[in-house]
């Protein structure tokens, strides 16, 4: 069956980056059906849609208006893998992180907890 | 973007009853792209319905959704145990997708 295993550090300084990965097993980061999200949860934010990847003959992403200026979502297809950078982070964006594939989100990985602290 | 909001807050039942949860979305959500999460604590949330009305695989037929344009419903038919837990909508229509701010099922 399809999982997602993620990975990355759970605290990050303020100002630095925040950077996540998210392994695919048992389907393909490069489908033509597929699509991958990073999502975050936080009591102040609830849940909160931050971007997607997805190949259709070439890649593509978009992210949301909140984070579209310090946000990158790549793609590794070498290692079936999705990364999440977020560049210049404040305690505001400190949550739980989830990768999650698909638009109805049908398969989430386990979370990461990440606290922004110096 | 499209705002959810979602009522009540907090509905408290016994196991057996009926729960009825609302989302209300803020403009028509595109194709009926409305899905439906349950969240335990400590846990990811967990796809029950999409496209408003699909049950996901392996969701319980306990689980229905129905609704269309801006109001949606899930409705747990007779509640179980596992089913006590927070309960999200979410629209996938148009970017970005968002989600509500959830509804808390407790035991009364």
């Amino acid at each position: 069956q399809v999982q997602l295993q993620q990975s990355g550090p759970g605290l990050v300084k303020p100002s630095q980056t925040l950077s996540l990965t998210c392994a695919i097993s048992g389907d393909s980061v490069s489908s033509n059906s597929g699509a991958w999200n990073w999502i975050r949860q936080s009591p102040s934010r609830g849940l909160e849609w931050l971007g997607r990847t997805y190949y259709r003959s070439k890649w593509y992403s978009d992210y949301a208006v909140s984070v579209k200026s310090r946000i990158i979502i790549n793609s590794d297809t070498s290692k079936n893998q999705v990364s999440l950078q977020l560049n210049s982070v404040t305690p505001e964006d400190t949550a739980v992180y989830y990768c999650a594939r698909g638009w109805g989100f049908d398969i989430w990985g386990q979370g990461t907890m990440v606290t922004v602290s110096s | 973007e499209i705002v959810l909001t979602q009522s009540p807050g907090t509905l408290s039942l016994s196991p057996g009853e009926r729960a009825t949860l609302s989302c209300r979305a803020s403009q028509s959500v595109s194709s009926s792209y409305l899905a439906w999460y349950q969240q335990k604590p400590g846990q990811a949330p967990r796809l029950l319905i999409y496209g408003v009305s699909s049950r996901a695989t392996g969701i319980p037929d306990r689980f229905s959704g129905s609704g269309s344009g801006t109001d949606f419903t899930l409705t747990i038919s007779r509640l179980e145990p596992e089913d006590f837990a927070v309960y999200y909508c979410q629209q996938y229509g148009g970017l970005p997708f968002t989600f509500g701010p959830g509804t808390k099922v407790d035991i009364k």
